[in-house]
């Protein structure tokens, strides 16, 4: 079975200051690893996926994650948070047996001017 | 290329009543996939249609039914309404099965009273 664990419910940033989300994850398989966004009262947008090419990936707005097998993580990362960084945050895993997306339990970022 | 879209996107019912919100995939995606999100439980999901067959389905009471036509589009079905099945439905949608992506649609938000 495959399962996610965000470790933080809650971020809270500066404007302009790094952004760090952690997100460990259990798979028997070769994991598709995903961060999805969502704003208030919206669907979720993609921001990036690892799919078993490179471990760093690079996905929209300055965000990116790091594949890391040993520690089994797949942290996102941004440099420097913006006020349209507030939002919740979901780590994703897909088993690749049925294509099913399990979702962690989301991170909310609140950044301060 | 337009997006994954919903309808309707507010909904008012009373328990005891059904209900019935639509989801039209992206052109050319034949899966789709409904999720239901809580405060509570979180994002979880309730099953997936590709070619106009339930191919997964969730841990969900069989009150929860859907259907896919053979344009793709699909519908949920929740009959019997319970205050529990507040919450927001999303609808995402992919090309095929094995696409690694599924693109979210913004959400049906459907409030029992």
């Amino acid at each position: 079975a495959q399962s996610v664990t965000q470790l933080d419910s809650h971020v809270s940033v500066s404007e302009g200051t790094p952004v760090l989300l952690r997100c460990n994850y259990s798979s028997s398989y070769s994991p598709s690893l995903f961060w999805y966004v969502q704003h208030p009262n919206k669907g979720l947008q993609l921001l990036l996926k690892y799919t078993s090419a490179a471990t760093l990936v690079k996905g929209i707005n300055g965000f990116e994650a790091e594949f890391k097998k040993s520690e089994t993580s797949f942290h996102l990362t941004k440099p420097s948070a913006h006020m349209s960084d507030a939002a919740e945050y979901f780590c994703v895993v897909s088993d690749p047996n049925d294509y099913k997306l399990s979702f962690g339990a989301g991170t909310t970022v609140t950044v301060r001017a | 290329k337009a997006g994954v879209t919903q309808t309707p996107r507010y909904l008012i019912k009373t328990r005891g009543q059904q209900v019935t919100l639509s989801c039209s995939p992206i052109s050319g995606h034949r899966s789709v996939s409904w999720y239901q999100q809580t405060p509570g439980q979180g994002l979880q999901f309730l099953f997936e249609y590709f070619s106009e067959t339930q191919r997964n389905k969730g841990n969900f009471p069989g009150r929860f039914s859907g259907r896919q036509f053979s344009n793709s589009r699909s519908e949920m079905n929740v009959s019997t309404l319970e205050l529990g099945d507040s919450a927001l439905y999303l609808c995402a949608s992919r090309r095929y099965r094995e696409a690694e992506t599924q693109y979210f649609g913004p959400g049906t938000r459907l409030l029992v009273l």
